[in-house]
Parts: structure tokens; C-alpha cells; sequence
């Protein structure tokens, strides 16, 4: 079983809708989660970051985190076209610094 | 501010030759990490410095594969001699040491065909 496990998609949905993505991980010490938005043919950049369990939102952005579970969840509101870009979620047991381990990624396309 | 600089954007070679990728982190920061990126294998570390010292170097797929980070302020990966199965998407992050809190910020890559 990997560490980190991403369905990868493609996920495609109209202009407006609410999109959800996820991830499960088995390593119990892992206790920062990150979600990194990447375009094509650039680097990721950072969207979300959590710590522990618990909820964090940022504009249309709501990440979850489940530690009970080991799942974890971005919910994008009101999904516009500049949303589609493939999305990775990262965890690490130490923190955004040190070594992370990424989930494979979601390709989301946003159809206007 | 300037992000992470990567050079080249884009590397094609023939099988056998050497090489060599450049990083040039965040001013200031003093984490560095190079990554891969394929289709299959998604996103793997390869290797990150602290203060320029090596500190885990386990994803380093074969010592065909060298990294160095002879200052703060550059760090180069090195593939000796190269292979086909070496084709893939290779990024450099960089981040604030001890700062639980900071992300690593990543460049945007250099693509290497290796033919």
C-alpha cells in the first residue's frame, strides 16, 4: 500500500459546481497537510494548508482533514475554468519544511 | 521576490551523456529539495539539503544520480551517464528550515528527454 493514495481522475464538471477531492494516507505520523494546485507544464503552488484535524477555509477553498479516518478532503465552491489544473495533495509528519510525500494527483478540467 | 530558478526549462540527450540541473532557491531560505515527476510515479524526493548538508538522500534512484549544494544560493543535480528511463519532469523546492508553518515553493521545472 502506498503512503499516500489519490484518485487521479480526470475529473471533469461544469462552470458553478462544487467539486470534491480526496486523499487516504496509512502513515498515522503524518501531521501537516498541504494541497498544491499545478497547471500544466508549471511548478505546484501552494492553495491549502492545514495542521491536525479539523476544517480551514480560504475563499471558495475548504480543506478537511480526517485523522481518525487518514482522509483528506478539498472542496472547491463555484468551480470556475481557471480552477482546471491538477491537484496534489502533500502530507508530512514535521511540517511544510521538511520531507513531504505527495498523492499522485487529480486532473480537474472546469467546463464553462 | 524572485522564486526557486530552474535551468534549463527544457534538456533533450542522448542516451550516455552527462547531465546537469540548476537550482537556484528562494533568497533566504535555507531548505532545498530536488523532486521527480512522472506520469506513473507522480511526484517523488529525491533528495533535500539543510544549510547546504545533505540530509536525506534515500530517493535517489541509482548512483548514476548526484546532487551538490555548494552554497546557499545554488545547487545542482547531476545524472552520469544518463538513460531513457531517466525522461521526466525534475523540480527544485526551496523553504524556511524549521518554520513548521512555511511551504516549500517550487520552480517550474526542467524537462528532460533522454533518447
Amino acid at each position: 500500500q502506498k503512503e499516500v493514495e489519490q484518485d487521479p481522475g480526470p475529473l471533469s464538471v461544469p462552470e458553478g459546481a462544487i467539486v470534491s477531492l480526496n486523499c487516504t494516507y496509512s502513515n498515522s505520523a503524518f501531521q501537516y497537510f498541504m494541497w498544491y494546485r499545478q497547471y500544466s507544464r508549471k511548478g505546484p503552488e501552494l492553495l491549502m494548508y492545514t495542521y491536525s484535524s479539523g476544517n480551514k477555509e480560504d475563499g471558495r477553498f475548504t480543506a478537511q482533514v480526517d485523522k481518525s479516518s487518514k482522509y483528506i478532503s478539498l472542496f472547491i465552491r463555484d468551480s470556475q475554468p481557471s480552477d482546471s489544473a491538477t491537484y496534489l495533495c502533500a502530507m508530512s509528519a514535521q511540517g511544510g519544511s521538511e520531507k513531504l510525500v505527495f498523492g499522485k494527483g487529480t486532473k480537474l478540467t472546469v467546463n464553462p | 521576490d524572485a522564486g526557486v530558478i530552474q535551468s534549463p526549462r527544457h534538456e533533450v540527450t542522448e542516451m550516455g551523456q552527462e547531465v546537469t540541473l540548476r537550482c537556484k532557491p528562494i533568497s533566504g531560505h535555507n531548505s532545498l529539495f530536488w523532486y521527480r515527476q512522472t506520469m506513473m510515479r507522480g511526484l517523488e524526493l529525491l533528495i533535500y539539503f539543510n544549510n547546504n548538508v545533505p540530509i536525506d538522500d534515500s530517493g535517489m534512484p541509482e548512483d548514476r544520480f548526484s546532487a551538490k549544494m555548494p552554497n546557499a544560493s545554488f545547487s545542482t543535480l547531476k545524472i552520469q551517464p544518463s538513460e531513457p528511463r531517466d525522461s521526466a519532469v525534475y523540480f527544485c523546492a526551496s523553504s524556511l528550515l524549521g518554520a513548521s508553518n512555511q511551504p516549500q515553493h517550487f520552480g517550474d521545472g526542467t524537462r528532460l528527454s533522454i533518447l
